[in-house]
């Protein structure tokens, strides 16, 4: 059974950082793109960034190109978000989700929460 | 960028009625690079319909998924009690790598 776990949500004031995990099972991680997506409250989800299952091609949304870094360790079946300089607008669930091998997202977590408020 | 826009915004239905829910792209969608997505509260989203008609692994026959180019549609045959949620479309495969329509909730009348 596939199994995406996110950890690392929490408050931060404007302007602060903040480290994102996703701990992977349940399917062979090294093999797959892998995807961060954010909800904000009462909203549509929205595509942060994406990294292929090598670790060496990243994709970033504008909205948070310079600010925020994918990566992944597939010895730890781990995906990561790092967010600097984060703001309001920032404020939303962040989904880890799995590549499928038919190009869309197959498998989603239950999210982390990440709220950017003095 | 393609745009995707849902109609209606809320359907209200009884259970045992059929739910019919659209996406309308701004473009035309790359190879029916099209899926449909049940988002629950509380939980992630789940994969539904991919290619805009083939189901994903696990899902109910009462779940499809049918259109090409700008106009999809996912329809729900009869409603059963845990098919009431939001529903959202996707498209992948264009720049951005990921875009979703705004949502359809679906809720009991």
């Amino acid at each position: 059974e596939v199994q995406l776990v996110e950890s690392g949500g929490d408050l931060v004031q404007p302007g602060g950082s903040l480290r994102l995990s996703c701990a992977a099972s349940g399917f062979t991680f090294s093999s797959y793109w892998m995807y961060w997506v954010r909800q904000a409250a009462g909203k549509g989800p929205v595509w942060v960034s994406r990294i292929n299952s090598d670790g060496d091609g990243m994709t970033y949304a504008d909205s948070v190109k310079g600010r925020f870094t994918i990566s992944r360790d597939n010895a730890k079946n781990t995906l990561y978000l790092q967010m600097n300089s984060l703001r309001a607008e920032d404020t939303a669930v962040y989904y880890c989700a799995k590549g499928g091998d038919y190009g869309c997202v197959d498998y989603w977590g239950q999210g982390t929460l990440v709220t950017v408020s003095s | 960028e393609i745009v995707l826009t849902q109609s209606p915004g809320t359907l209200s239905l009884s259970p045992g009625e059929r739910a019919t829910l659209s996406c309308r792209a701004s473009q035309s969608v790359r190879s029916s690079h099209l899926a449909w997505y049940q988002q629950k509260p509380g939980q992630g989203p789940r994969l539904l319909i991919y290619g805009a008609s083939s189901r994903a692994t696990g899902i109910p026959d009462r779940f499809s998924g049918s259109g090409s180019g700008t106009d999809f549609t996912l329809t729900i045959s009869r409603l059963e009690p845990e098919d009431f949620a939001v529903y959202y479309c996707q498209q992948y495969g264009s720049s951005p790598e990921l875009t979703f329509g705004g949502g359809t909730k679906v809720e009991i009348k």
